[in-house]
């Protein structure tokens, strides 16, 4: 079935510096990618998402690309704030089933602390 | 705009007591979903609805309920309350089925 995995956390950076999450999917048909954050205290909301292969993602100086040859969506930020702290969840949506229902899969999301 | 509302967002249940979980949404979105979000485990997908008298099972049923009488509303409904149900429990709404709009959570407790 399909599947989303993500590195896991916590990843601690300082302010400024460079982020790459890394996001690998398995799916066998044609998902859009998504990546949401969590605050603390709130639910998930959309950061970027991408529907086909080669799209770029992107949202805040985030950004993600999907790769159909390597299967992946990773996250990148060249310059993180401590706003930026939250968890961050890669996630597929499938509507390959037949039935116009879209099936979401959420890797278990990763935690970044940025340090002032 | 409200967007995605729950109702609480905290909760302490004894076993075997039972419980309801309230989402209602304002934007007129026809696909409604319950998630449980577990340490290190990501969200699971409990029940879902596509429109109102419409509702399916997800990933992880067992133990659980929910009903879709009108557009706005989605409760989730745990009979007989059990340790494993402990968890952050999150609604969501979407207009097309993608991008997904989520409710604050509410954080139940069983013990």
């Amino acid at each position: 079935g399909d599947s989303v995995t993500q590195m896991e956390g916590p990843v601690t950076l300082s302010e400024e510096a460079f982020l790459t999450i890394n996001c690998t999917y398995t799916a066998t048909g044609y998902p859009s990618l998504f990546w949401y954050v969590q605050y603390p205290g709130e639910g998930l909301q959309l950061l970027l998402k991408a529907t086909k292969a080669d799209d770029k993602g992107s949202n805040k100086g985030f950004e993600a690309t999907y790769r159909k040859e390597t299967t992946s969506f990773h996250l990148e930020k060249g310059s993180v704030q401590v706003s930026d702290s939250a968890v961050y969840f890669c996630a597929l949506s499938d509507s390959s089933g037949g039935s116009g229902t879209y099936k979401y899969i959420f890797g278990t999301g990763t935690r970044l602390k940025v340090l002032a | 705009n409200a967007g995605v509302t729950q109702t609480p967002k905290f909760r302490i249940l004894k076993i075997g007591q039972s419980m309801t979980l309230q989402c209602t949404q304002d934007m007129n979105h026809n696909y409604m979903y319950w998630y449980r979000q577990d340490p290190g485990m990501g969200l699971k997908l409990i029940y879902y609805s596509v429109g109102a008298g419409i509702t399916d099972k997800g990933e992880v049923p067992n133990g659980y309920n929910v009903s879709r009488s009108t557009t706005e509303d989605f409760p989730l409904r745990l009979e007989l309350a059990a340790p494993s149900q402990t968890s952050v429990y999150f609604c969501a709404s979407s207009y097309t089925g993608e991008k997904l709009f989520f409710g604050s959570g509410t954080q139940l407790s069983v013990l």
